[in-house]
């Protein structure tokens, strides 16, 4: 069965400085893989995907993500973060099967932004 | 409208109350999907439709969920004798066809307490 794992519960980063967090999956073949943002009391937004192709993914608002086969990972990237980025991030592994479409998703990790 | 519309944006029902919960996806969105999302959790799979036909229900927990699309569009999950374990975010998605490949548009969901 396909599972994710995000191995950091909760990071603090400083505002400017660059940001990593950590995805890693299990899947039997080439997953689509995603990631989400989920701010307070909303719905989740995606801010990019990963299909084939170039295994570096850019994203919406500064991010960019690195599918590496041979770890099984998909990391979450961002040189410098900004206050409004705190929220919770969420990796999800979906299926290439048309027709079986549903998303596994981490337990995500909290970014909290200081000053 | 222009996103997936949820509602109520909160319900608080007594143990042993049913609760149905409304979804209204982007207009022209094929499929649809439901998920709960316990606290400190990421979001974990209930069902899943294309237009009126529900494809996958393996992750409803209990013959108490129910969901149901009639005519393609509007969708309402329903939870029969509702009970503290219940008490969660329940999150639609829609997509056009070929849902994992876009990533879903996610509402900001219902959030429901039993007591």
């Amino acid at each position: 069965a396909q599972s994710v794992t995000q191995p950091d519960i909760h990071i603090t980063v400083s505002e400017g400085a660059s940001l990593e967090l950590r995805c890693n999956y299990s899947y039997g073949a080439t997953p689509y893989l995603f990631w989400y943002v989920q701010s307070p009391g909303q719905g989740l937004q995606l801010l990019l995907k990963y299909f084939s192709g170039d295994t570096l993914v850019q994203g919406i608002k500064g991010f960019e993500a690195e599918f590496k086969r041979s770890q099984s990972s998909f990391n979450l990237r961002k040189p410098s973060v900004h206050w409004s980025d705190a929220a919770e991030y969420f990796c999800a592994v979906g299926p290439t099967l048309f027709g079986n479409e549903k998303l596994t998703f981490g337990t995500g990790t909290r970014l909290t932004i200081i000053p | 409208g222009a996103g997936v519309s949820q509602s109520p944006r909160y319900k608080v029902a007594k143990r042993g109350q049913d609760v149905a919960l409304r979804c209204d996806p982007i207009s022209g969105h094929v499929s649809l999907f439901w998920y709960q999302q316990a606290l400190g959790q990421g979001p974990e799979f209930l069902t899943y439709f294309q237009n009126e036909a529900q494809l996958d229900k393996s992750g409803l927990p209990s013959d108490r969920f129910f969901a149901e699309r009639p005519e393609g569009s509007v969708s309402t999950l329903k939870i029969q004798r509702t009970q503290q374990e219940d008490s969660a975010v329940y999150l639609c998605a829609s997509s056009p066809s070929g849902g994992a490949g876009y990533g879903y548009t996610f509402g900001s969901g219902t959030r429901l307490t039993v007591v």
